[in-house]
Parts: C-alpha cells; sequence; structure tokens
C-alpha cells in the first residue's frame, strides 16, 4: 500500500529556519500539501505543489519537491512561537482520494 | 481562501443515542465533500466520500448503517453517528474541495459518548 511518512517531532529555537521532512510512496501523485492543525482546530492549508514542480516559495515558506526520491519539505524561515503546531503532509492522486501523513509536532522554543 | 463551516464544534452525548454534525460551504458550491476521523495524536483516515444528489463512497472498514452521509444540497453535507458508543469518540473533520487542487477544512468537531 501507499504511505505517507514523517518525523514526529520537531524543535527548534525562535528566529531559526524549521525544516519539516516527508516520503511518499505514490509516484501518480498530482499535488502535495503541507496543512497546519493547532490544538483542538481543523486543518489550515498552508501551501501545496503540483508534481512537475521543484520548488515554491511562499513568504517564510519553502517547499522542495524531489520527485525522484519522493521526497517533500517544507522550510519555515525565521520560526515564531506561533508557529508551534502539527504540521501534516499530504498527497493527492485524484480529487477523492488524499493521504496524510501522521504529522510532525513543530515546538518553537522562545 | 473559501470557507468550509462545520457545526457543532463539539459535542457530548449518551451511548445508544445519535449525533448529527453538518458541514457547510460558505462561499462556494461543493458537489463532494470529504468526511475524516482522526483519532488523538494520529494522523486523519478518510471515512467516506459525500456526493451530492448520490449515495455516499465509504472506505474499507467504515460501517455506512453506523455513519450515516447525506449530502442534502450544493453546500451542505451531514454525517449522523447512529447508536453511538464510546469508540466513536473521535474528532471528525470534513473537508471540501473548491474546483481547483486545494481542500478545505472545516474547524472539526470533537465527539465524546459517555
Amino acid at each position: 500500500g501507499e504511505d505517507v511518512e514523517q518525523s514526529l517531532f520537531l524543535s527548534v529555537r525562535e528566529g531559526d529556519s524549521s525544516v519539516i521532512n516527508c516520503t511518499y510512496t505514490d509516484s501518480s501523485s498530482t499535488y502535495l500539501y503541507w496543512y497546519k492543525q493547532e490544538p483542538g482546530a481543523g486543518l489550515q492549508l498552508l501551501t501545496y505543489i503540483f508534481s512537475n514542480m521543484d520548488m515554491k516559495q511562499d513568504q517564510r515558506l519553502t517547499v522542495l519537491l524531489n520527485k525522484k526520491d519522493k521526497h517533500l519539505s517544507l522550510r519555515i524561515a525565521d520560526t515564531q512561537t506561533g508557529d508551534s503546531a502539527i504540521y501534516f503532509c499530504a498527497e493527492s492522486i485524484s480529487n477523492n482520494d488524499m493521504r496524510f501523513g501522521a504529522g510532525t509536532r513543530l515546538t518553537v522554543k522562545p | 481562501g473559501a470557507v468550509v463551516s462545520q457545526h457543532p464544534s463539539w459535542v457530548i452525548c449518551k451511548s445508544g443515542t445519535s449525533v448529527k454534525i453538518e458541514c457547510r460551504s460558505l462561499d462556494f458550491q461543493a458537489t463532494t465533500m470529504f468526511w475524516y476521523r482522526q483519532f488523538p495524536k494520529q494522523s486523519l483516515m478518510l471515512m467516506a466520500t459525500s456526493n451530492e444528489g448520490s449515495k455516499a463512497t465509504y472506505e474499507q472498514g467504515v460501517e455506512k448503517d453506523k455513519f450515516l452521509i447525506n449530502h442534502a444540497s450544493l453546500t451542505l453535507s451531514t454525517l449522523t453517528v447512529t447508536s453511538a458508543h464510546p469508540e466513536d469518540s473521535s474528532f471528525y473533520i470534513c473537508s471540501a474541495p473548491n474546483q481547483g487542487p486545494e481542500a478545505f477544512f472545516g474547524q472539526g468537531t470533537r465527539l465524546t459518548v459517555v
């Protein structure tokens, strides 16, 4: 079966960059996503990248996609305490099939 | 971005009763909506795909008679947990795609069955 895998925890200091990594197994993925979930809340779409792109940048967020290695990363520049949350990587093969990783809990220390 | 609203945000019910959760797309029409379940510290698991005007499609292992889905209009899907039991306690989240590749999520409903 296909899986999306992420490391479970990441801790950084305020002001540093955070890099959250994700691997997926389905090469037919069309879009890859990063979502943020704060405690007790739903998922907030941060960004997404089409599978034929290598990189996408949006303000403090940079997404890198290595399709050959099926590796996706999210870099948050100048990480703030408000960035503390769980970050989910997800892949979409069709509109009806979206698979999520287990989520990476990012802790930002002052 | 588009807004998806879920109601209620949390609910506590007694074993054996039924609970209805609503998912609304506020500023766009959604012919398809998705229902997920999330256990503590775990990822989202797709339960079913709600289709406006037709029957919902359930994932393997999800009891369709227990989790009733009705896509009443282009902006509303409901999930009814029938004869709820404590093991049904979970965080339920809906999402709706808005034409493009983005899927927007509701704020989730925490169900506690006592």
